[in-house]
């Protein structure tokens, strides 16, 4: 079955710095998300994305962050300047037909910034 | 869009019994969806149920939704161990930005 693939597993970076997380959806699939999850908390949204261009953020999307899909198959996120804040898991996730078709997520990356 | 919110916010349960998570949520939604969380792990999706609908089944997996009360029920019967893991509520309207609630903590005690 396809699956929503998303490296690194895990990242580590120094305040300051930035960092890009990187996705690769399922193919078919049109529409994308990011959403975080600071540990044993909830999954927030941050950004979801549709024809080359954001369609919702979150008040948590600020300046700090970008959404990029440079090809036909990748699908990043950039934290410009990362803050310990930062410091949680990302997910990916894609869907065929946005919110009224189910989301499948990957498996995360654990961004911790020291 | 609106999160839902699930309830409880932690269940313990022995095994082979039924666990009840319900949702609510404040606004009209044209789908209601249950996801689950193992550890550390990525959501799976598990159920859609849309706003015409009123039950749906997936075979242990029971949703109802009460669009006039804003609430829907995830029932999960004769419940293993594996079933231990959270489980999230999400609805879908017209915008694009699924959001979810904090989760009910599924702890199945073999």
């Amino acid at each position: 079955e396809p699956e929503v693939t998303q490296t690194p597993s895990h990242q580590v970076t120094q305040m300051g710095q930035e960092v890009i997380l990187r996705c690769v959806p399922i193919s078919n699939h049109l529409y994308f998300y990011w959403y975080r999850q600071i540990l044993g908390q909830k999954v927030e949204f941050l950004v979801s994305f549709y024809n080359n261009e954001i369609s919702e953020k979150s008040e948590i999307f600020d300046d700090q962050f970008s959404v990029e899909r440079p090809d036909g198959s990748n699908f990043t996120l950039k934290i410009r300047s990362t803050k310990l804040e930062d410091s949680a898991m990302y997910f990916c996730a894609s869907s065929e037909a946005g919110a009224d078709s189910p989301l499948h997520f990957g498996n995360g990356t654990r961004l911790t910034v020291t | 869009s609106q999160q839902g919110e699930e309830d409880p916010q932690a269940l313990s349960i022995q095994e082979g019994e039924n666990a009840t998570m319900n949702c609510s949520y404040k606004t009209s939604i044209n789908n209601l969806q249950w996801y689950r969380q193992n550890s550390g792990r990525g959501l799976v999706h598990l159920i859609l149920i849309r706003s015409n609908e009123r039950e749906k089944h997936s075979g242990r997996l029971r949703v109802t939704l009460d669009t006039s009360k804003k609430s829907s029920s995830l029932l999960i019967t004769a419940s293993r161990a594996a079933d231990t893991a959270s489980y999230f509520c999400a609805t879908g309207d017209n915008n694009n930005d699924m959001r979810f609630g904090a989760g009910t903590r599924l702890t199945v005690k073999p």
